[in-house]
């Protein structure tokens, strides 16, 4: 299976800043990654679609870039709802994996 | 509006098995793609199968063939997953989910709805 690495674990920030996410694949995914958003008891959220594509109804503050094995999902101005873990996850073949999750917390 | 709505909360034994609904509403069923995805506490999610009822598929992650099977009944609008010999390492949240999108021409496996999660403990 492909191995999804992402960095940090943990990401303190505050309200207003530019928050950066990597996602790292074990071997080239092309194009075929989704970033996901998850609030504490509750399913995941599909923010990101084919690396880049933003899902319909996500703010315009959320974007993603990469291929290859290295992504990015940036958040450019943090606002209160944001606080969450987000997850990266590859669709390059019929076994998708998820990264391990990154927690942004409130600094 | 897609909905998918989920079996409750189950308590099982080791060795014992499990059976997870999942009904959907709005849409059209016969054209979903449905996947199964667990996340064990503090856990990433995990995906485990996915069935396409309108193509006849159903495929398993291999770390669960022969221990999960995944059906439809359409008439119900609804979704199982079936996870037997349970040990205390499958303890964890269960989502199903619907792939956005699924074609003859391709299905890639990511997901737009999802049901708000079964939780299964297994413990003696």
């Amino acid at each position: 299976d492909i191995q999804m690495t992402q960095s940090p674990s943990t990401l303190s920030t505050s309200v207003g800043d530019e928050v950066t996410i990597t996602c790292r694949a074990s071997q080239s995914i092309s194009s075929w990654l989704a970033w996901y958003q998850q609030k504490p008891g509750k399913a995941p959220k599909l923010l990101i679609y084919e690396a880049s594509n933003l899902e319909s109804g996500v703010p315009s503050r959320f974007s993603g870039s990469g291929s290859g094995t290295e992504f990015t999902l940036t958040i450019s101005s943090l606002q209160p709802d944001d606080f969450a873990t987000y997850y990266c996850q590859h669709y390059n073949d019929y076994s998708p994996t998820f990264g391990q999750g990154t927690k942004v917390e409130i600094k | 509006q897609v909905q998918l709505v989920q079996s409750g909360a189950e308590v099982k034994k080791p060795g014992s098995s499990v059976k997870v609904s999942c009904k959907a509403s709005g849409g059209s069923f016969s054209s979903y793609a449905l996947s199964w995805v667990r996340q064990a506490p503090g856990q990433g999610p995990e995906w485990m199968g996915i069935i396409i009822p309108n193509f006849g598929i159903t495929k398993y992650a291999q770390k669960f063939q022969g221990r999960v099977t995944l059906t439809t009944d359409e008439s119900a609008t609804t979704a199982y997953m079936d996870l037997s010999s349970l040990r205390s390492e499958d303890t964890a949240m269960y989502y199903c989910a619907r792939l956005r999108v699924c074609s003859a021409a391709d299905c890639p496996y990511y997901f737009d709805y999802w049901g708000q999660g079964t939780l299964v403990t297994v413990s003696s």
